[in-house]
């Protein structure tokens, strides 16, 4: 079972909102990690978005719009990223990442279509 | 502005040794933890090796440990990994990485591809 497991596709319309779940493994709980997110679009590098660990503990990257915020949801072990008001330009794959046992892992990944 | 530059990627046969640099500039590289990040062709990425500011912490991912190796020069901006009894499955683009929040500025990648 892999450390971090993301759903591989979402789809939604313009301005409808994403919520993009990123699950820790079973016995690696949620609450002790920040939760990085980045997005990756076709033939570029990835782009940080945001970290996550709690409300008093967060950071948005620079010029990253308000509109991708992060959270995590304890009863599932996960963290989320929300896209509020989708738009075409966030049509991505969006990866989510922690540290974790002195290695940094990726999440597997989603795919993000705005249809 | 930021920029990461990595260059030193090509065409290597299995077994062979490659060594990739990457050169920053635009903000304070000795500073900050840098990283290398890879992704095979239509995969995900995949965390490969972390060097904090002074060199003191080095990490491994796993699958390159006691192959790659990872070094900064800080008086020179630059980031480094040798690559050594490269396989095939170490063909991918490598990605430097780096800044406050560890993976805040990210190169435009060097491809790797191990083939006889």
């Amino acid at each position: 079972q892999a450390v971090l497991t993301q759903p591989s596709s979402l789809s939604a319309s313009p301005g409808a909102s994403a919520s993009l779940t990123c699950t820790l493994r079973s016995g690696i709980n949620v609450g002790t990690y920040r939760i990085y997110w980045y997005q990756q679009k076709p033939g570029s590098p990835p782009q940080y978005l945001l970290r996550y660990k709690s409300d008093s503990d967060k950071q948005q990257g620079s010029g990253v719009p308000s509109r991708f915020s992060g959270s995590k949801d304890a009863s599932a072990n996960a963290g989320i990223l929300l896209i509020s008001g989708l738009q075409s330009e966030d049509e991505a794959d969006y990866y989510c990442m922690i540290w974790h046992s002195s290695a940094y892992v990726f999440g597997t990944g989603t795919k993000v279509t705005v249809l | 502005e930021v920029q990461l530059v990595e260059s030193g990627g090509g065409l290597v046969k299995p077994g062979g040794s490659l060594r990739l640099s990457c050169a920053a500039s635009g903000f304070t590289f000795s500073s900050y933890s840098m990283n290398w990040v890879r992704q095979a062709p239509g995969k995900g990425l995949e965390w490969v090796s972390s060097i904090s500011s002074s060199s003191s912490y080095i990490y491994y991912a796993d699958s390159v440990k006691g192959r790659f190796t990872i070094s900064r020069d800080n008086a020179k901006n630059s980031l480094y990994l040798q690559m050594n009894s490269l396989r095939a499955e170490d063909t991918a683009v490598y990605y430097c990485a780096g800044g406050p929040n560890y993976f805040d500025y990210w190169g435009q990648g060097t491809l790797v591809t191990v083939s006889s």
